[in-house]
């Protein structure tokens, strides 16, 4: 399978911490992605780095990527209860159409 | 903003029944849409590339006979699951990729399919 790997599966914090999540991957890519899921919704996009990036942020978010590693991790500071949501990376990988390959996903719950 | 739709959010059909999913872009067109599913507590899997006025492309292992897309406007793909069994129950999602770039995807709120 070329389906990423992420870990933590599942995550429980208090609301203020940080909740970092680590993505792996298998192949070359163009970028990787980070998207969220609410429980039995559609997907909502994070943000994204290219592949010749090492870190980027958005608001409370990092993200920072190793290619050499084939590795991201996404870290959410400050968390807040409505953070509650699956977490997913994905990788556009060099093979071209905009295919997505998405990782196996991060259940982050965070209680008040 | 640019926004997917899709048609029903949930369905329950019997076995041996085909259910027809609308895939939508409101406010732009989408020369390609992507079709997933999901199970439960799963990650998203792709199953096919909807090209608007040709053939989808499939992933390796799902069954094109099985999963009928058809991609006939800019604005509208549709999968359909024909002779549905309880095993096709699933979440199917929908997506397609932002217009102007940059390489990420609108994704549709989902279908949830229930074969009885």
């Amino acid at each position: 399978s070329q389906q990423g790997e992420e870990d933590p599966q599942a995550l429980s914090i208090q609301e203020g911490e940080n909740a970092t999540m680590n993505c792996s991957y298998k192949t070359s890519i163009n970028n990787l992605q980070w998207y969220r899921q609410n429980s039995g919704r559609g997907l909502v996009h994070l943000i994204l780095i290219r592949s010749n990036e090492r870190e980027k942020h958005s608001g409370r978010l990092r993200v920072t990527l190793d290619t050499s590693k084939k590795s991201s991790s996404l870290l959410i500071t400050a968390s807040r209860a409505a953070d509650t949501a699956s977490y997913f990376c994905a990788t556009d990988g060099t093979g071209g159409g905009n295919k997505l390959t998405f990782g196996t996903g991060t259940q982050l719950k965070v209680e008040l | 903003g640019a926004v997917v739709s899709q048609h029903p959010s949930w369905v329950i059909c019997k076995s041996g029944t085909s259910v027809k999913i609308e895939c939508r872009s409101l406010d732009f067109q989408a020369t390609t849409m992507f079709w997933y599913r999901q199970f439960p507590k799963q990650s998203l899997m792709l199953m096919a590339t909807s090209n608007e006025g040709s053939k989808a492309t499939y992933e390796q292992g799902v069954e094109k006979d099985k999963f009928l897309i058809n991609h006939a406007s800019l604005t509208l793909s549709t999968l359909t699951v024909t002779s549905a069994h309880p095993e096709d129950s699933s979440f199917y999602i929908c997506s397609a990729p932002t217009p102007g770039g940059p390489d990420t995807q609108y994704f549709g709120p989902g279908t949830r399919l229930t074969v009885l």
